[in-house]
């Protein structure tokens, strides 16, 4: 089955830039879709389409993908991002999703 | 407001049945596609399985772990999606969310969670 792989944890100081990367074989021809999750809440959209932000998500908040890989990038990282990330994204058929294993970004 | 609604969640002995219910609501239901993604206590977010659209097929895809033992069904009357389960294991001990994503017809992103309901499988 298919699987997006993420490191389990990103550790930055608030001010500087966090990136969050996900690995998968089908990444260069599907996007990738990013989540925010808070202890206790359901997760929240913070990147869709690989780089496109939802209204309401804060600018510093940006996506990129190359290749197998795609690349969550929180710019002057503040505490209330730490939070659990999420990957999301699709196999090259189109019928499995995938949710990547989650990265705890601690800001400190 | 675009909201669903989980319910059914409850305490069930492995080999056991259990349907679980999202009622959808400040949306058009029957052009979303609809998931299902469960979250064992502690652990990451699993996807289970998804219902596209009448309109796009109604297809229905299933992750490997409840192939054969899990149905997703919806009534778009009712703007409801179902997730039946059988023959549970103590593996399937999770909070399950109801899920839509989509994009707009302004290219923003929708995207509704419900609040989860959880299913603990256990003698």
């Amino acid at each position: 089955s298919y699987e997006v792989t993420q490191p389990p944890s990103v550790s930055v100081s608030p001010g500087q830039t966090a990136r969050i990367t996900c690995s998968g074989d089908a990444l260069p021809e599907k996007y990738a879709f990013w989540y925010q999750q808070k202890s206790g809440q359901a997760p929240v959209l913070v990147i869709y389409e690989d780089n496109k932000r939802p209204s309401g998500i804060p600018e510093r908040f940006s996506g990129s993908s190359s290749g197998t890989m795609a690349t969550l990038t929180i710019s002057g990282a503040q505490v209330e991002d730490e939070s659990d990330y999420y990957c999301y994204s699709i196999d090259s058929s189109g019928h499995e999703v995938v949710f990547g294993g989650g990265t705890k970004l601690t800001v400190l | 407001e675009e909201q669903l609604v989980e319910s059914g969640g409850t305490l069930v002995k492995p080999g056991g049945s259990l349907r679980l219910s999202c009622a959808a609501s400040g949306f058009t239901f029957n052009t979303a596609w609809m998931s299902w993604v469960r979250q064992a206590p502690g652990k990451g977010l699993e996807w289970v399985g998804r219902i596209k659209s009448k309109s796009d097929g109604g297809t229905i895809d299933y992750a490997a772990p409840v192939k054969g033992r899990f149905t997703i069904s919806r009534d778009d009357s009712k703007n409801t999606l179902f997730l039946q389960m059988n023959s549970l294991k103590t593996e399937d001990t999770a909070l399950y969310y109801c899920w839509s994503l989509g994009t707009t017809a302004t290219d923003d992103a929708f995207d509704v969670w419900g609040q989860g309901t959880m299913v603990t499988v256990s003698s």
